[in-house]
């Protein structure tokens, strides 16, 4: 089935430094990645959509200077959260919409990225 | 407006009982699709059972099942002869085919299987 691999899957890093999160698919074409944000015992919050070849859109509160994000290639999405600081500390998933082998469009999510800062 | 409401916060349920979670959805849109995915602690996201707006069957998975009530716009998933690996977050999710296409999930709802 189709899989998107995320990586890393868990990061600490300082205050004021960039993490990078990469998701790619791995036996599909991603032209749509979604990538939300999870804080503990909460849902999933989408941030942005990025779309493969164009800028991304941004939900209404997520500041794009800070969480840069990259859709250059038909499998390759990243997001960049720059000057991290302890309170962008969270779960980062990613997930691609297709449709697979179950005929329908759904969601293949990567395995998520637990970001610390310190 | 939430999209999706899941009231059950936290259910307890004794093993090898069968146990529903309650999904309601708000939308407009005549073509979607609901979800449901597991979510255990380590995090990833694992899909469980689809329904679509025009499917007239419920649709079942294994020991998974969703009572799929259109009119009240309900979206139950019913775990039969549950099981100790059962214990995780559950949420419920839609994707409307007419606006935006996004995933939109529910709050989840924290299932614990008693021994």
């Amino acid at each position: 089935g189709a899989v998107v691999s995320q990586h890393p899957s868990r990061v600490i890093c300082k205050s004021g430094t960039s993490v990078k999160i990469e998701c790619r698919s791995l036996d599909f074409q991603a032209t749509t990645m979604f990538w939300y944000r999870q804080f503990p015992k909460q849902s999933l919050m989408l941030m942005a959509t990025s779309n493969e070849g164009s800028k991304a859109t941004y939900e209404q509160g997520v500041e794009k200077d800070k969480f840069l994000i990259n859709h250059a290639s038909l499998t390759l999405s990243t997001l960049t959260v720059t000057s991290a600081h302890p309170e962008d500390s969270s779960f980062y998933i990613c997930s691609a919409p297709h449709r697979g082998e179950r005929k329908f469009t759904e969601a293949f999510f990567g395995q998520g990225t637990r970001l610390t800062v310190v | 407006a939430q999209k999706i409401t899941q009231t059950q916060p936290g259910m307890f349920v004794q093993e090898k009982e069968a146990v529903t979670l309650d999904c309601t959805y708000d939308t407009s849109d005549q073509s979607y699709g609901l979800f449901w995915y597991k979510q255990p602690s380590s995090g990833e996201m694992i899909f469980l059972i689809y329904q679509g707006s025009y499917d007239e069957q419920n649709a079942t998975e294994g020991r998974y099942s969703l009572n799929f009530q259109k009119a009240r716009k309900s979206a139950n998933l019913v775990i039969s002869a549950s099981q100790l690996g059962d214990s995780a977050m559950y949420f419920c999710a839609m994707r409307e085919y007419n606006y935006g296409q996004n995933f939109v999930f529910g709050p989840g709802t924290r299932l614990s299987v008693l021994p």
